[in-house]
């Protein structure tokens, strides 16, 4: 039973590209939230999606950052335009969304570096 | 908005000994917690948790107590081991509510 997946484990963009974050939630998983991780700091919670839906998306910076979480495929982190910024780590998780069932399984997440 | 609170960003503590890591929340609609254990390069892994409806919930050499008058939780480590040492993050979620926010975190340094 694999766990989370996140693909690429590094990215390198430079600024003004396009960055693309893939993840694949635990099998039976239709619940996955993304967060981001500056250096020296806690978890960031940015979006959560369920399966063709955003749920919430409150943490999500207004501008150049899109989620998606297709019915077929990964989930997706989308930022555009990069800028030095962006240069995190950023984690997915997933979980099973069951009523009383709060624990998240993450992933062992992206590093982004914006040049 | 900083819901979860974690106001340490460090400790350190002699192995055997015990480490006491803490979290404030300010939600009082939070009434579900979490302690995940995060090593460098890896993604967070759960611990253990505590539903309002408890004080107290052990596992192992792990005890989390929360006191919701106080809106504080604790996470007790005894006694502590070198391989323990790692981030501790808390988080906190709502029934009604599948979100969940995390503290900033607790780096935590067990010493031989």
């Amino acid at each position: 039973n694999a766990g989370v997946m996140q693909n690429p484990r590094h990215l390198v963009r430079r600024r003004g590209q396009e960055a693309r974050l893939r993840c694949s939630p635990m099998k039976g998983h239709s619940h996955v939230y993304w967060y981001r991780q500056l250096p020296e700091e806690g978890l960031k919670f940015m979006v959560y999606l369920q399966k063709e839906n955003i749920i919430d998306e409150s943490g999500m910076p207004k501008e150049r950052f899109s989620a998606e979480f297709p019915k077929e495929g990964p989930s997706i982190l989308r930022i555009q335009q990069v800028v030095r910024g962006d240069s995190a780590a950023y984690f997915c998780a997933s979980s099973p969304g069951l009523a009383g069932n709060y624990e998240q399984y993450f992933g062992p997440g992206t590093r982004l570096t914006v040049t | 908005d900083q819901q979860v609170k974690q106001n340490s960003p460090s400790l350190s503590v002699q192995e055997g000994r015990i480490s006491i890591l803490n979290c404030d929340y300010t939600n009082s609609m939070f009434d579900y917690f979490l302690w995940y254990k995060k090593y460098p390069a890896e993604g967070p892994t759960f611990l253990i948790s505590i539903s309002s409806i408890k004080d107290k919930n052990e596992d192992g050499r792990f005890t989390v107590f929360l006191n919701k008058s106080a809106k504080h939780l604790s996470l007790h480590i005894v006694p502590s081991q070198p391989g323990d040492s790692a981030v501790y993050f808390c988080a906190a979620s709502a029934t009604n509510n599948n979100d969940m926010r995390f503290g900033a975190g607790t780096r935590l340094t067990v010493k031989p």
